[in-house]
């Protein structure tokens, strides 16, 4: 049972690239979510989502888009990468909207020169 | 408007007891959890409170007073390992999303 992961784990962006990071849970839960976090802030919120087919914005959505085709992967994608979007980002899915805890993945540290 | 308030960093001495603090002002509230997260790494659950009063997990312990918009987490017993950011976050009453704090860095010292 590998949880939360996601690929990749570092990359390095030019401004005005695109990429998608993806995230994969095999733990069979309906709630998967992005966040991003920076030096001093908490962990943000990008963009969710509470089923197959179903997204929905976050507190910070503006310049990502995701998808949620199947169940266990959501992909964030970043269609012209910001050096303002250099961050960790973190995946975590949950299995329903009561008690349970969040699973994190490791996280994907983007930089964008 | 939301926002949860946590100290920034604190320091404490191994095998003593540390308390840290998170108060919040949130739309709604469908629970408080802790998270520690060790440099580099990804957050790991460690307490839920969605009544008010005290849960206790082996060395940690966290409250809630809903009221007060009030928690906090109690380490005991503390180790070298324990070093690391501790987040407190709420999640909203429609229960999809959950609001983080900036952490608390945890320093402990021989």
């Amino acid at each position: 049972n590998a949880g939360v992961t996601q690929t990749p784990k570092f990359r390095v962006l030019k401004t005005g690239q695109s990429m998608t990071l993806l995230c994969a849970q095999d733990m069979n839960h309906e709630y998967m979510y992005w966040y991003r976090q920076d030096p001093g802030m908490g962990l943000r919120l990008i963009h969710y989502s509470v089923g197959e087919g179903t997204t929905a914005k976050g507190e910070v959505p503006d310049g990502y888009n995701v998808s949620r085709l199947k169940k266990q992967n959501f992909l964030l994608g970043l269609e012209s990468a910001a050096p303002s979007q250099t961050s960790v980002y973190f995946c975590a899915s949950t299995q329903r909207r009561g008690g349970e805890t969040q699973y994190f993945g490791p996280g994907t540290r983007l930089l964008v020169l | 408007g939301q926002n949860i308030d946590q100290p920034t960093e604190m320091t404490a001495t191994e095998g003593a007891i540390v308390q840290i603090n998170c108060t919040y002002q949130t739309s709604g509230f469908n629970g408080l959890f802790w998270y520690q997260q060790h440099a580099g790494e990804a957050p790991t659950f460690l307490s839920y409170n969605v009544l008010d009063g005290l849960e206790e997990k082996g060395r940690f312990s966290s409250f809630l007073s809903r009221s007060k918009g009030y928690s906090y987490l109690l380490l005991k017993e503390l180790q070298m390992k324990d070093s690391a950011s501790y987040l407190c976050a709420v999640r909203n009453t429609g229960g999809f999303k959950t609001i983080f704090g900036a952490g608390t860095r945890l320093f402990v010292k021989a």
